[in-house]
């Protein structure tokens, strides 16, 4: 079975600009859960998506969005991006939504470096 | 909010000895997860811990919850560089919201 899968792998935008970022889950997990990874913060959940419905978000400005198609696929976008939002952006998969007794499994992340 | 931290932040171990890493949590656990994580790189998950005074082990990883105390510890024994990397801790909140909230992660390095 083939794990989770994170697209593009590096990316590199200047201040001001968007990005998507895309997350294909496990084949039959339907909840998707996005985190920004910074050596200042750590791990923070951004969203959690499951049947593309948007269960959970975590404390980030309105700049951070998200979505989940009915593949269960996903994407999020930031807008007028900022130099702080360089960071690793995981996406998790999981058959289930919620967090408490599920098993979670990452990407591999993409690393995004605002300029 | 939830806050896990985790002790010691950092360790140098000698190939072959063995370890024990720390998570403690400022609320009930619900749930608690250990990943591995080399850098740079996603998170591999290594086990989940459901039960006060659960315990389970993977080839040389054994990880055991305490509810009472709110921690939970990991302990690798007799370590090998393929051992090396971040180790963090993760954490449900019980109620389904607000995904999973993660420790610092302990940086592991194993001296040949």
């Amino acid at each position: 079975k083939a794990g989770v899968t994170q697209t593009p792998r590096y990316l590199i935008k200047t201040r001001g600009q968007q990005v998507t970022l895309s997350c294909s889950p496990i084949s039959g997990h339907r909840s998707v859960s996005w985190y920004q990874q910074t050596p200042g913060q750590g791990l923070q959940f951004l969203f959690e998506y499951f049947s593309e419905t948007q269960r959970n978000k975590g404390n980030f400005p309105g700049r951070f969005s998200g979505r989940q198609f009915s593949n269960s696929r996903s994407e999020m976008n930031v807008s007028t991006l900022e130099l702080g939002d360089s960071a690793l952006y995981l996406c998790a998969s999981s058959l289930l939504p919620g967090n408490s007794y599920n098993e979670q499994f990452f990407g591999p992340g993409t690393r995004l470096t605002v300029l | 909010s939830q806050e896990l931290e985790q002790s010691p932040q950092s360790l140098i171990v000698q190939e072959g000895k063995n370890l024990t890493i720390n998570c403690t949590s400022s609320k009930t656990l619900y749930g608690l997860y250990w990943y591995k994580q080399k850098y740079g790189e996603g998170l591999i998950f290594l086990m989940m811990l459901q039960k006060g005074g659960e315990e389970k082990s993977h080839e040389k990883i054994t990880a055991k919850l305490d509810e009472k105390k709110q921690q939970s510890s990991l302990h690798i024994t007799a370590s090998q560089p393929s051992h090396a990397g971040i180790y963090l801790c993760g954490a449900g909140s019980g109620g389904g919201a607000d995904g999973l909230t993660f420790g610092k992660g302990t940086h592991l390095i194993i001296q040949p």
